[in-house]
């Protein structure tokens, strides 16, 4: 069966550093491949996806996402960070026809 | 485009009534719908998948007559909570898909206390 592991379950970082989230998946073929982001009480909002060709994907608030096959990795970044991206963030895998499998979440913290 | 909405974004009912959440997409058409839920710091745990005009397919371990789901026309999903208990209480959200791969949205979510 299908997984993906967020292995960090808290992050903290200062306003202004860098950021790296990690995600891993487990099954042989490569599957669809996302990354959401949910603020307190919200639903979920879509930051970027990957279903083939260029391996580093663009999204939106700057976030961007590396495919990495050897790894089986799709690292969710940042350059900056803003106060504003502190939220829950969760990698998703689908393979397929299959469901949408959700990790379990990092939760970011943004400290001034 | 590709928006969700759900309604209403919390309820409170009491222990053994019934409770419904309606979920629609406002700008596509959703073929097929998602109910996941979702427990106070923890992810998403997909219940049942529903597609316009046929029965919806359940999850294991999630109960269809407790839970249950209609996707009456392309725009609009419901999800009805039945005799609802506290163990109920939580965070629904659901998801609406236009197309074979794409997950095109995700509704803000309902948050249902029951007391």
């Amino acid at each position: 069966a299908q997984s993906v592991t967020q292995p960090d379950i808290h992050i903290t970082v200062s306003e202004g550093a860098s950021l790296e989230l990690r995600c891993n998946y487990s099954y042989g073929a490569t599957p669809y491949l996302f990354w959401y982001v949910q603020s307190p009480g919200q639903g979920l909002q879509l930051l970027l996806k990957y279903f083939s060709g260029d391996t580093l994907v663009q999204g939106i608030k700057g976030f961007e996402a590396e495919f990495k096959r050897s790894q089986s990795s799709f690292n969710l970044r940042k350059p900056s960070v803003h106060w504003s991206d502190a939220a829950e963030y969760f990698c998703a895998v689908k393979y397929g026809n299959e469901k949408l499998t959700f990790g379990t979440g990092t939760r970011l913290t943004i400290i001034p | 485009g590709a928006v969700v909405s759900q309604h209403p974004s919390w309820v409170i009912c009491k222990s053994g009534t019934s409770v419904k959440i309606e979920c629609r997409s406002l700008d596509f058409q959703a073929t097929t719908m998602f109910w996941y839920r979702q427990f106070p710091k923890q992810s998403l745990m997909l219940m049942a998948t529903s597609n316009e005009g046929s029965k919806a397919t359940y999850e294991q371990g999630v109960e269809k007559d407790k839970f249950l789901i209609n996707h009456a026309s392309l725009t609009l999903s419901t999800l009805t909570v039945t005799s609802a208990h506290p163990e109920d209480s939580s965070f629904y959200i659901c998801s609406a898909r236009d197309g074979l791969v794409d997950i095109a949205g995700f509704g803000p979510g309902t948050r249902l206390t029951v007391t």
